[in-house]
């Protein structure tokens, strides 16, 4: 079966420090991926998505980037955080041309 | 782009009691329309999705309903439990052309089941 590994669970990182998020996901090949931030509990914003390795598409204009440097891994990353950049980051997958899709445990980021 | 509103933004219902909740969409062109369920601290989880093609989907206590008419779409959960306390979001997608399986999500409903 397939899963969906995101990690870390919580980080706070001081103003101007750079950052690193990572999603694996197992049991699948291919699969679409997709970076969502959640403010306060409520509203999922989609920030990236990428069908294959190396293509990345960003939905918002933001402080932060995406790579997909394998085929089931997706990172997430900032040179430098700003306040604005807190929030509750989620990955998620979706296999090419099905419709659900599949989310990871998320990482809640607290810049001070 | 698409846009799903969702209504109500909070609901509170004495357990045993049904809860229902409705997102209305834009685009004519979604034909996949998926509900979430997301716990305090934790990823969403799929709990129930319904395609374009089906007008109503229900899994035990828990339904879904499609007007494509209207564009709007209504989750129902029956003899509510305390555990079914959570956000709720819902989403819409078209699962096809070039839109790579974006799904865009109401705002979410944060549903309170007393015992």
């Amino acid at each position: 079966s397939q899963t969906i590994h995101q990690w870390p669970a919580t980080l706070v990182q001081p103003v101007g420090s750079p950052l690193s998020l990572e999603c694996t996901v197992e049991g699948t090949s291919n699969p679409n991926l997709y970076w969502y931030r959640q403010a306060a509990g409520r509203g999922l914003q989609l920030l990236f998505y990428s069908v294959g390795i190396g293509q990345i598409s960003s939905e918002v204009p933001q402080n932060l980037s995406a790579s997909r440097p394998q085929d089931r891994q997706f990172i997430l990353s900032s040179k430098k955080l700003l306040l604005s950049d807190s929030g509750f980051y989620l990955c998620a997958w979706s296999e090419q041309g099905i419709s659900e899709a599949f989310f990871g445990q998320g990482t809640r980021l607290t810049v001070v | 782009g698409e846009n799903v509103e969702q209504h109500p933004s909070t609901l509170s219902v004495q357990e045993g009691d049904s809860a229902v909740i409705k997102c209305t969409y834009s685009d004519s062109a979604s034909n996949y329309f998926p509900w979430y369920k997301q716990e305090l601290g934790k990823g969403p989880q799929l709990i129930i999705d319904i395609r374009s093609n089906v007008g109503e989907k229900k899994d035990q206590r828990i339904a879904v309903t499609l007007n494509k008419t209207a564009k709007h779409f209504s989750l129902h959960i029956t003899e509510t439990q305390p555990e079914d306390s959570a956000v709720y979001f819902c989403a819409a997608k078209n699962a096809g052309g070039t839109s790579y399986g974006k799904l865009t999500f109401g705002q979410g409903t944060i549903l309170t089941v007393h015992p």
